[in-house]
């Protein structure tokens, strides 16, 4: 089945220690993204991918990047994770075929832990 | 984007029809109306999305308002595995604005009772 995975499922890092987070897809999809999660709340957009072209929220921090060096792979950098960073980091993907519906399909989400 | 306005929860007896709302009173003529469920611990599923009209597909239908200011999802019969939070979301198309995120608010979390 065509699908949204992403590795790992739970991580802890240290506090100031660099963190990658990856995602990749099956359903060559166009437009790739990254939302977190924290507790009780809704996910919020970080950035997206439309194609190559790399779109980063407003309200993103610094602290935050990401990578796409092909369709199928993104990558969510934490240069240093803060005890605020602990959150389900979800990855999407949709494809912007011009039809304008873009639903996006999300994958199961990476729970990351900062001791 | 639309603001929306969602119950923060329902319950609902397994095997019976769930109807969740949406309220969405300043919604635009080109902005449409998505529902995401997001199961505990698991990301974010579509399960349906319309503009105007009324949408059916194999997980639930729509049901929108003439004058679009509300809808109502409908799972026709829940089950307990339909045990949720469930976003409405109203956006316009990437189309006109180029904007594609999605933007969440705080959903109905729906309890699907044995």
């Amino acid at each position: 089945d065509a699908m949204v995975i992403q590795n790992p499922r739970y991580q802890v890092t240290q506090f100031g220690k660099p963190v990658t987070l990856s995602c990749s897809q099956t359903l060559n999809h166009n437009v790739m993204y990254w939302y977190q999660q924290k507790s009780s709340q809704a996910p919020k957009l970080l950035f997206h991918y439309y194609d190559k072209d790399f779109n980063n929220e407003a309200d993103t921090p610094d602290n935050f990047q990401s990578r796409r060096p092909n369709t199928s792979f993104c990558f969510l950098d934490i240069r240093s994770p803060g005890l605020g960073d602990a959150a389900m980091y979800l990855c999407a993907t949709s494809r912007d075929s011009g039809q304008g519906s873009g639903e996006q399909y999300f994958g199961p989400g990476t729970r990351l832990t900062v001791t | 984007d639309a603001k929306t306005t969602q119950p923060t929860s329902m319950d609902c007896a397994e095997g019976r029809a769930a109807n969740l709302p949406c309220n969405h009173s300043t919604i635009s003529g080109n902005e449409y109306v998505y529902w995401y469920r997001q199961i505990h611990s698991q990301g974010p599923q579509y399960i349906i999305h319309g503009l105007k009209n009324n949408e059916t597909n194999e997980m639930a239908s729509l049901i929108i308002t003439e004058d679009r200011k509300s809808s109502t999802l409908i799972l026709p019969h829940a089950t307990l595995r339909d045990t949720a939070v469930y976003y409405c979301i109203v956006r316009v198309s990437p189309l006109s604005t180029g904007r594609r995120a999605l933007t969440f608010g705080s959903g109905t979390r729906l309890q699907v009772q044995p």
